[in-house]
């Protein structure tokens, strides 16, 4: 199976610009997570998305919005970025069932410059 | 925030066992712990987990004080590939949150 993917891996925008970030979990999960890491805060939860819905979110500015489409690809939305939005964005898929177990991407690495 | 203590480094040489404590003092009854690593520039990867039995798998072994209080996880045979962070996480199954509390975890350099 293949694993979680990101798109794209690297991004330079300028302050003020909006930005969108794509996963695509692993064929069959419905769970979507996504993190921010940066090396100040480490990694933080932005928000869950399961059957295209919602379930869970972190505490981030309303800035921070995310989708889950019918296929379960998720993306997630930055508007207004800031410097400190720079940051390494993770998604993480599980399947319907899966309790324990995350299956990270590799990540998009975002520079607000 | 995180309901986790871990040492910020630990240094292990290769072919030696790691072994990679952590505090969970205030942890709840339906809590789990959770074991995930991160090596440099990838994304976090699933080790171990377990509530209140100790438990093994391919990877590692996860050993739990009996009041839950803290626990261990071991790296048997520790190769330079297990450089990484590791995290320590507290937290109900993900069925029911969605998400982990991730910690500073402790960064293990395994030596040659």
């Amino acid at each position: 199976k293949a694993g979680v993917t990101q798109t794209p891996r690297y991004l330079i925008k300028t302050r003020g610009q909006q930005v969108t970030l794509s996963c695509s979990p692993i064929s069959g999960h419905r769970s979507v997570s996504w993190y921010q890491q940066t090396p100040g805060q480490g990694l933080q939860f932005l928000f869950e998305y399961f059957s295209e819905t919602q379930r869970n979110k972190g505490n981030f500015p309303g800035r921070f919005s995310g989708r889950q489409f019918s296929n379960s690809r998720s993306e997630m939305n930055v508007s207004t970025l800031e410097l400190g939005d720079s940051a390494l964005y993770l998604c993480a898929s599980r399947h319907a069932g899966g309790q324990y177990e995350q299956y990270f991407g590799p990540g998009t690495r975002l520079t607000v410059t | 925030d995180a309901k986790t203590t871990q040492p910020p480094s630990m240094d292990c040489a290769e072919g030696r066992a790691a072994n990679l404590p952590c505090n969970h003092s205030t942890i709840s009854g339906n809590e789990y712990v959770y074991w995930y690593r991160q090596i440099h520039s990838q994304g976090p990867q699933y080790i171990i987990h377990g509530l209140k039995n100790n438990e093994t798998n391919e990877m590692a072994s996860l050993i739990i004080t009996e009041d839950r209080k803290s626990s261990t996880l071991i790296l048997p045979h520790a190769t330079l590939r297990d450089t990484a962070v590791y995290y320590c996480i507290v937290s109900p199954a993900l069925s029911n949150t969605g998400k982990l509390i991730f910690g500073q975890g402790t960064t293990l350099q395994v030596k040659p």
